[in-house]
């Protein structure tokens, strides 16, 4: 069973607007992780927050964490075409030692 | 540096038969994961190989396995294919346990 739970499951936006992603977790965890995937290729890394932390930046995009809701958030501004792509949202279980991945929110910005 | 690489990027198949796929790491990664990806049940962890030892193991039948080996590559090998087999096989490494994963574009593996 996946651990992160994304939020939407897909969401359709006008490019130059914002997109806000939600994950929430089960466990207790190291740090949580944020990836892209365009269509048919591999997942990229976007971002890692680690469970002290309650935001981090990188370019045009904002993660928040929230450990006492076990959840997190992936905002990115000022969209473009480009960020057409599913997000998904990975925890470093503390027990299991493994990255489990969320269902993943499919993101189009439309022209 | 280059990224990790998986072979072959197709592969069909038919049931019953077996299948092995490839991975090379990023060099001097050490950690190296292999995940399932279906529309259905999405990323499914399949196991982590740390020189050489498999660290991890996912919840996935004893026909999945897999090796690493001392230069850190690794394979898959799925026997007796079924169709719900039918599936992206990515591989991703890292530097240690819990650090961010590089992924490779995968192996797209079909069983008629």
């Amino acid at each position: 069973s996946q651990q992160g739970e994304e939020d939407p499951q897909a969401l359709s936006i006008q490019e130059g607007e914002n997109a806000t992603m939600n994950c929430s977790y089960k466990t207790s965890i190291n740090n949580l992780q944020w990836y892209r995937q365009n269509s048919g290729r591999g997942l990229v890394h976007l971002i890692l927050i680690r469970s002290n932390e309650r935001e981090k930046h990188s370019g045009r995009l904002r993660v928040t964490l929230d450990t006492s809701k076990k959840s997190s958030s992936l905002l990115i501004t000022a969209s473009r075409a480009a960020d057409t792509a599913s997000y998904f949202c990975a925890t470093v279980d503390q027990g299991a030692q493994k990255l489990v991945f969320g269902q993943g929110t499919r993101l189009t910005i439309n022209p | 540096k280059a990224g990790v690489t998986q072979t072959p990027r197709y592969l069909i198949k038919t049931r019953g038969q077996q299948v092995t796929l490839s991975c090379s790491p990023i060099s001097g990664h050490r950690s190296v994961s292999w995940y399932q990806q279906t529309p259905g049940q999405g990323l499914q962890f399949l196991f982590e190989y740390f020189s050489e030892t498999q660290r991890n193991k996912g919840n996935f039948p004893g026909r999945f396995s897999g090796r690493q080996f001392s230069n850190s590559r690794s394979e898959m090998n799925v026997s007796t294919l079924e169709l719900g087999d039918s599936a992206l096989y990515l591989c991703a490494s890292s530097l240690e346990w819990g650090s961010p994963l590089h992924f490779g574009n995968g192996t797209r593996l079909t069983v008629t």
